[in-house]
């Protein structure tokens, strides 16, 4: 494994309550990402960050916030978890000048 | 919206055979093109990328990119039991675009 580890692996939560998922790395990488993961949709990109306290949106940001205060450790925000945003969460770093991803092992959200 | 299109299979590969992986991209600026492999429950694992048209071969599996038709194939040679799982396409220009993926099946 690329040293990435996400907390929690498993989360059930109800509607309307506040979820915040943590990927933390080894490597020592600027980019990192979050993706979600549903059936019929693949991969899909919330948010990334190029930096300590860089961060941009992607395809699928809304409802979501993140946040990047030190560089081995990206959080992502559900504000008020909603039934759509069940779902498997994948964090992944990219290494300098190269674009390839190596991925974290997940993070399976429930929101009942 | 820019997209990757594959196949969701099942596609099923008799053990020893060649499995063809297809992957078609809709954005002419995307410039790097990646196969990941993802077994059930796990998350996705790097096999193959590839920048240039043509083809490049990593132990049994090949990419082959053709950016003028805009298609990517991955080939899996002599295939194992162990190939089977979700192979999923994705394609880079500003940022990385992933298909919803072929799942293989390699049967005995």
């Amino acid at each position: 494994d690329a040293g990435i580890t996400q907390s929690p692996r498993h989360k059930v939560t109800e509607t309307g309550t506040p979820v915040t998922l943590r990927c933390h790395q080894t490597e020592n990488h600027r980019y990192m990402y979050w993706y979600r993961q549903d059936p019929g949709h693949g991969l899909r990109l919330i948010h990334y960050s190029y930096g300590v306290k860089d961060t941009d949106k992607g395809e699928v940001s809304d409802g979501y916030s993140v946040s990047r205060s030190k560089t081995e450790d990206f959080l992502l925000t559900l504000e008020s978890a909603t039934s759509s945003q069940t779902s498997v969460y994948f964090c992944a770093i990219s290494p300098p000048d190269s674009n390839e991803q190596f991925f974290g092992p997940g993070t399976r959200l429930t929101v009942l | 919206q820019k997209e990757v299109e594959q196949n969701s299979g099942p596609l099923s590969v008799p053990e020893g055979a060649i499995a063809s992986l297809n992957c078609t991209y809709s954005d002419r600026g995307s410039q790097s093109f990646f196969w990941y492999r993802q077994y059930s429950g796990k998350s996705p694992e790097l096999i193959m990328f590839i920048y240039s048209n043509g083809d490049k071969e990593d132990g049994r599996f090949t990419a082959q990119l053709n950016k003028a038709s805009q298609y990517v194939s991955l080939l899996i040679r002599d295939s194992q039991p162990s190939d089977s799982a979700t192979y999923l396409c994705a394609s880079e220009a500003s940022k990385i675009i992933f298909g919803s993926g072929t799942r293989l099946s390699i049967r005995p």
